[in-house]
């Protein structure tokens, strides 16, 4: 089955640590997409790429990384220079093309111990 | 810069019932709009998306209409199931480039049998 995969699903990170999201697609899709949700709000954009070693910074860039090496595969940093890293982190992938929605998965919960 | 706004933020309803859910937004430059659907913990699913040029777009009980020189988009939910119980969100595309989107903070929607 296609899909974008997420692991792990429930992650901790300790004070002055970096931690790394996996996201992986089998869609053949060329974008991926990282977002950031918190608690009763909506989605904001962190970083987005739309073709291999390439990738943009979103709205709330600040503190993440990413990497695009493999069309598959868009991992996401967050870096200890992330004071409020807590929240619940989804990736999206897209087909290119004007009509096409983006796919999410199920998302990894980050909480700080 | 673009707001977008879901009004109410939660809503219970009994079954059976036809229900609306708004979304406004302040800039109606806008390239699509996409309604999508959230259940606890997990990621998103696209409903429905309407082009700017289009008017409405229906997907059996689901029907979302836009008003791009208002700012309004509703999704009209016929004969509503407890199956239906999640958080809707809609979401505008910015622009034509990379496809990046600005989220409402959502409905939270319970349907009690």
């Amino acid at each position: 089955d296609g899909g974008i995969t997420q692991s792990p699903k429930y992650l901790f990170r300790k004070e002055g640590q970096n931690v790394t999201l996996s996201c992986e697609q089998n869609l053949n899709h060329d974008a991926m997409y990282w977002y950031r949700q918190d608690p009763g709000q909506g989605l904001r954009l962190i970083y987005y790429s739309q073709i291999v070693n390439d990738f943009q910074k979103g709205d709330i860039a600040e503190g993440y990384s990413v990497s695009r090496e493999k069309k598959e595969s868009f991992p996401l940093t967050v870096t200890s220079a992330q004071k409020n890293p807590t929240a619940f982190y989804l990736c999206a992938s897209r087909m290119t093309g004007s009509n096409q929605p983006q796919h999410f998965g199920d998302g990894t919960r980050l909480s700080i111990l | 810069k673009q707001e977008v706004t879901q009004i109410p933020a939660a809503l219970s309803v009994p079954e059976g019932e036809n229900l609306v859910l708004n979304c406004s937004f302040t800039d109606s430059a806008i390239y699509n709009l996409q309604w999508f659907r959230q259940d606890p913990g997990k990621g998103l699913t696209s409903l429905l998306l309407i082009q700017s040029s289009q008017r409405e777009q229906t997907s059996g009980r689901l029907n979302a209409s836009l008003d791009k020189s208002s700012g309004r988009s509703t999704l009209y939910i016929a004969a509503s199931q407890p199956g239906d119980s999640a958080t809707y969100l809609c979401a505008v595309r910015r622009g034509n480039a990379g496809n990046m989107l600005t989220f409402g903070g959502g409905t939270r929607l319970m349907v009690k049998p």
